[in-house]
């Protein structure tokens, strides 16, 4: 099967834009979770969404936005960017409540 | 409040030496443990993990690691280590019941196995 998969890879984007990511999961896996990695706060929870419902929230702003679509193929948003906003962000897809399985991110930088 | 503890941010090993890497929790009831690996400019591989069953769980590449519930830990280990395992490793936990998919993790230890 083929691995989680993540477009685009790398984003440079200016203060006060948005931006979107998105995620495919692996064939199969109904659940899809999005992380932030940061040098200064690691790896952090931003949401979770399985057969296309939010079942899940980290403690992140308003301007942190997903969803899921029927095939599970999922999207985050960010708007409104901030400097702080700059990170790897990565997604990871699961079947269920089980391991998940993490794509190579997208590299987010905001100028 | 779920957490997560790598009191070692680096750790330095010589190649075909034994390897550990320190890992503790702190969950409500009991957890699900995991290991990732992360390699420079790529997302996280998933090397193990703990559900419930022996105590000794063996993974990938010929990684293993110790649940131990009296001390809350689970301390990953490699009998022989190599150059290639020099990496970022992290450890998280998942609460059984309510926490879905959300992974809480350590902040990284990164391991250096010099030739």
């Amino acid at each position: 099967k083929a691995g989680v998969t993540q477009t685009p890879r790398y984003l440079i984007k200016t203060r006060g834009q948005q931006v979107t990511l998105s995620c495919s999961p692996i064939s199969g896996h109904r659940s899809v979770s999005w992380y932030q990695q940061t040098p200064g706060q690691g790896l952090q929870f931003l949401f979770e969404y399985f057969s296309e419902t939010q079942r899940n929230k980290g403690n992140f702003p308003g301007r942190f936005s997903g969803r899921q679509f029927s095939n599970s193929r999922s999207e985050m948003n960010v708007s409104t960017l901030e400097l702080g906003d700059s990170a790897l962000y990565l997604c990871a897809s699961s079947e269920g409540s089980d391991t998940q399985y993490f794509g190579p991110g997208t590299r987010l930088t905001v100028l | 409040a779920q957490s997560v503890a790598q009191p070692e941010d680096q750790v330095n090993v010589a190649e075909g030496n034994p390897l550990t890497v320190k890992c503790t929790y702190s969950v409500s009831g009991n957890p699900y443990l995991f290991w990732y690996v992360q390699y420079p400019n790529r997302g996280l591989q998933f090397l193990l993990k703990y559900i419930t069953g022996d105590n000794l769980v063996k993974g990938s590449y010929g990684f293993e690691a110790e649940f131990n519930k009296s001390q809350t830990s689970f301390h990953l280990k490699k009998p022989s280590a190599l150059v290639s395992d020099s990496a970022l490793y992290f450890c998280a936990v998942r609460a059984r019941s309510g926490g879905y998919n959300k992974l809480i993790f350590g902040a990284g230890t990164r391991l250096a196995v010099h030739p």
